[in-house]
């Protein structure tokens, strides 16, 4: 089993809508949590970090988290052709050991339609 | 800050010539990251620095991989002798302490 997981997609959404990103991961001791946007032949992009149980909103982004479920997901609110990318969520599984090593999961193909 | 530098952009070579990657971080920031990206594995890390020491290379797949952070703004991956199958995009990302990790543009590598 894979320690950060995602659905690879594509995810389409039309334009307007809200696109709905989730992944789970396996270490209950993770405490520091990432999306990452990855444009095609770019590097990947700081979008929203969490650090704590609950919604954490920046503009048209919301991040949530529920660490007794292992889950955390990212809403796109009025998506837009230029949310067209990759998301990959990062988690940093064992801070107290390992510093700051992230582990990626695959990503999710988002494709957002005018 | 002019953010992670990456050299080369890109990078063509043959199997079983030397590659050196190069990367400097973000001033005064004291973790370093290497990662690879291909389509069938995604993002891997391959090993990272703290305070310029190396502190879990796992991930650097075998003996033909190495790296060096001779100092706090400068770092270099080398591959020899490189294959075919370690063509891949290259990226170089650093963080201060345990925040947010930024990424350098990244070197795209071909191994004809």
């Amino acid at each position: 089993q894979k320690e950060v997981e995602q659905n690879s997609g594509p995810l389409s959404v039309p334009e307007g809508a809200i696109a709905s990103l989730n992944c789970t991961y396996s270490d209950r001791g993770s405490q520091s949590f990432f999306w990452y946007r990855q444009y095609s032949g770019k590097s990947p992009e700081l979008i929203m970090s969490i650090y704590s149980n609950g919604d954490k909103e920046d503009g048209r982004f919301t991040a949530q988290l529920n660490k007794a479920s292992q889950y955390v997901s990212l809403l796109i609110r009025d998506s837009q052709p230029s949310d067209s990318a990759t998301y990959l969520c990062a988690v940093n599984i064992d801070p107290g050991n390992a510093g700051n090593m992230l582990t990626f999961g695959g990503g999710t193909r988002l494709m957002v339609k005018p | 800050d002019a953010g992670v530098i990456q050299s080369p952009r890109h990078e063509v070579t043959e199997m079983g010539q030397e590659v050196t990657l190069r990367c400097k971080p973000i001033s005064g920031h004291d973790y370093l990251f290497w990662y690879r990206q291909t389509m069938m594995r995604g993002l891997e890390l391959l090993i990272y620095f703290n305070n310029n020491v190396p502190i879990d290379d796992s991930g650097m797949p075998e003996d033909r991989f190495s790296a060096k952070m001779p100092n706090a703004s400068f770092s270099t991956l080398k591959i020899q002798p490189s294959e075919p199958r370690d063509s891949a995009v290259y990226f170089c990302a650093s963080s201060l302490g345990l925040g947010e990790q930024f990424f350098g543009p990244g070197t795209r590598l071909t191994v004809l």
